[in-house]
């Protein structure tokens, strides 16, 4: 059984939608929650950080956490075509400290 | 901002060569960590380090060592190397507190042939 879920997509919006991304855990004693950007042949980018239920709003992006769902999502709004890239879901294992579960990530395409 | 770096972006290798990649970080981080990517098997952990000279193995160890002689370098060995080992090999760091953010180098993309 997969630790952290996520679709694999791909995920088409058009220019200026909101894209959502979200991402099941397994661990219920799960700490943080983090989102990665990943572009093609580069390396993942952290883009938001969340410990807490609730919304977490940077820019454009918002981090949603709902611990006892074990749920986490990403809102895009105003979807750019540099936002097409792959994001990683990825949940610090409660038990194991500083080891962190990536999932497999979600491709969004964002249509000029 | 933190920065990671990695000693090549690009590598190739023949099968049965010692391969080391090396990974640098700058922001005195004390957890270091080496995975591989591979298309839709995701990043899978080879080895982490909490600390100089200690290591522990992650999910996928096997034809790999590492090398933790001071804080800030953290080298991966490929023994004796593979074409199953043809892949993306992603360096990160994180503290040892808070809420343990990795942040990673830019790759190497290792070829063995």
């Amino acid at each position: 059984q997969k630790e952290v879920e996520q679709n694999s997509g791909p995920l088409s919006v058009p220019e200026g939608a909101i894209a959502s991304l979200n991402c099941t855990y397994s661990d219920r004693v799960s700490q943080s929650f983090f989102w990665y950007r990943q572009y093609s042949g580069k390396s993942p980018e952290l883009i938001m950080s969340i410990y807490s239920n609730g919304d977490k709003e940077d820019g454009r992006f918002t981090a949603q956490l709902n611990k006892a769902s074990q749920y986490v999502s990403l809102l895009i709004r105003d979807s750019q075509p540099s936002d097409s890239a792959t994001y990683l879901c990825a949940v610090n294992s409660g038990t194991g400290g500083f080891k962190t579960i990536f999932g497999a990530g979600t491709r969004l395409f964002v249509k000029a | 901002d933190v920065k990671v770096t990695q000693s090549s972006r690009y590598l190739v290798k023949r099968t049965g060569e010692k391969v080391f990649l090396e990974c640098v970080q700058d922001m005195d981080h004390e957890n270091m960590f080496w995975y591989r990517q591979d298309p839709g098997l995701g990043l899978r952990l080879i080895y982490f380090s909490y600390d100089v000279k200690m290591k522990e193995k992650g999910d996928i160890p096997e034809g790999y060592s590492v090398s933790r002689e001071k804080k800030e370098r953290f080298s991966l060995i490929l023994e004796s190397a593979s074409t199953n080992q043809t892949s993306m090999y992603l360096c990160a760091s994180s503290q040892d507190s808070g809420g343990y953010e990795q942040y990673f180098g830019p790759g190497t993309r290792l070829t063995v042939t």
